[in-house]
């Protein structure tokens, strides 16, 4: 079965400082991987996928992730946090049948 | 564009009544609507996939006669959770697609409260 892991529960970081929330994933085959962030009381806010091509992916409000097959990861990652961007963060990967795994979840916080 | 709207926002019922939610997809036409459940800082978990115009396909240990979902029309998917007790107060959070194969898009979710 396909499966993603997030190892954080929580990341602290300072605004302006590098983010990086991480995921590493098990599949069989090609993964479909995805992020998505959740702020409180919301649903899920589509940031980037990777398919297939090159290994970093550029998605919304400047983040990227990096694809990586021999450690199989795939890190969310932002040059420069804001505070903005204090949400939860989910990782996820698309089963054979087209259906979404998710991650436990990331709280991110980005203190001021 | 693919914008996903849920009514309500939020909801708290008595226990042992029916409480329907609704999602539309106001842009596009979704063949397929999927219905999550999250409980507070967890993950989400898919409850059902329904198509348009067929039946909802439940997951594993989700009752299909307490929460009935339908798929009428290519905007609108309900869930409706019946006779509810206190555990299923949950976050419900559905997503549609063009089809059962392209992206999903999420709704903002459903905050269901019972007593």
């Amino acid at each position: 079965a396909q499966s993603v892991a997030q190892p954080e529960d929580q990341v602290n970081v300072a605004e302006g400082n590098p983010l990086t929330v991480k995921c590493t994933y098990s599949v069989s085959g090609n993964p479909y991987l995805f992020w998505y962030v959740q702020y409180p009381n919301r649903g899920l806010q589509f940031l980037l996928k990777y398919i297939t091509g090159d290994n970093l992916v550029k998605g919304s409000y400047g983040f990227e992730a990096e694809f990586n097959k021999s450690q199989t990861s795939f890190h969310l990652k932002k040059p420069s946090a804001l505070v903005s961007d204090s949400a939860l963060y989910f990782c996820a990967v698309r089963d054979p049948d087209y259906k979404l795994s998710f991650g436990a979840g990331t709280t991110v916080t980005v203190r001021a | 564009g693919a914008v996903v709207s849920q009514h309500p926002s939020w909801v708290i019922c008595k226990s042992g009544t029916s409480v329907k939610i609704e999602c539309r997809s106001l842009d596009f036409q979704a063949t397929t609507m999927f219905w999550y459940r999250q409980f507070p800082k967890q993950s989400l978990m898919l409850m059902a996939t329904s198509n348009e115009g067929s039946k909802a396909t439940y997951e594993q240990g989700v009752e299909k006669d307490k929460f009935l979902i339908n798929h009428a029309s290519l905007t609108l998917s309900t869930l409706t959770v019946t006779s509810a007790h206190p555990e299923d107060s949950s976050f419900y959070i559905c997503s549609a697609s063009v089809d059962y194969y392209n992206e999903q898009f999420f709704g903002p979710g459903t905050r269901l409260t019972v007593l």
